[in-house]
């Protein structure tokens, strides 16, 4: 019973293409968040999301949009994508009021050809 | 404009010793400085946090020492063990804020502990 589950592990694709990321936590957290890790490993915030507000970091390109169906999924839609979104990417929760921990997913490992 | 500064980009020590690792910030605003631990082909996960009212907090072998004048804080292991090789991550966030501005991070420390 993982906590916070993302799909695909892995996901190769070629520039151009739009994917989607999906992630979902089963801790019963109310806000969600979106990190990118680079090649240097560095972790960077992308969006953070609760049932009422939409954070997104303004480096982000609006090529990256957030949807969430629901209070357990925020999946992570990729349009038009380029050589540069090769990355980690990693979603978190944790729930807004109480403990201040951020769970991570495993990851998903986006290579663009 | 890195908002936290990590160092040393990584570190070897042998077993038993006590790796140390500083993360120096600018936003006074922040008011938790966790610290995460990441393997190879895995998700971070929280090793140990503090807030900037205390200065000192320790769990198990692992130990926050924070410096709210100079801004900075650093985690010492120790009695390090070979299991404890892994990145290193530092962050901060604003907390009263809800945390919908996510953890900023360190650029992460690569910590070898050999045998």
């Amino acid at each position: 019973d993982t906590a916070v589950s993302q799909t695909p592990k892995y996901l190769v694709t070629q520039m151009g293409n739009d994917k989607s990321i999906k992630c979902e936590q089963n801790l019963g957290h109310d806000t969600m968040y979106w990190y990118k890790q680079d090649s240097k490993k560095f972790l960077k915030i992308m969006f953070s999301y609760n049932n009422k507000e939409l954070i997104i970091n303004e480096t982000v390109p609006n090529r990256f949009s957030p949807k969430s169906p629901d209070k357990a999924h925020l999946n992570l839609h990729i349009n038009s994508l380029e050589l540069g979104d090769s990355a980690v990417y990693f979603c978190a929760s944790r729930l807004a009021g109480g403990p201040d921990t951020q769970y991570f997913g495993p990851g998903t490992r986006l290579t663009v050809l | 404009q890195q908002q936290v500064k990590q160092s040393p980009q990584s570190l070897i020590v042998q077993k038993g010793g006590i790796p140390i690792i500083n993360c120096a910030y600018e936003n006074t605003a922040f008011d938790y400085f966790p610290w995460y631990q990441q393997f190879p082909g895995k998700g971070p996960a929280l090793l140990i946090a503090i807030r900037p009212d205390v200065s000192e907090k320790k769990e198990g072998r692992f130990t926050i020492s924070f410096n709210k004048s100079a801004k900075q804080f650093s985690l010492h292991i120790m009695d390090s063990q070979p299991g404890d090789s892994a990145t290193y991550f530092c962050a901060a966030s604003m907390q009263t804020g809800g945390g919908a501005d996510g953890l900023t991070f360190g650029k992460g420390t690569h910590l070898i502990i050999q045998p």
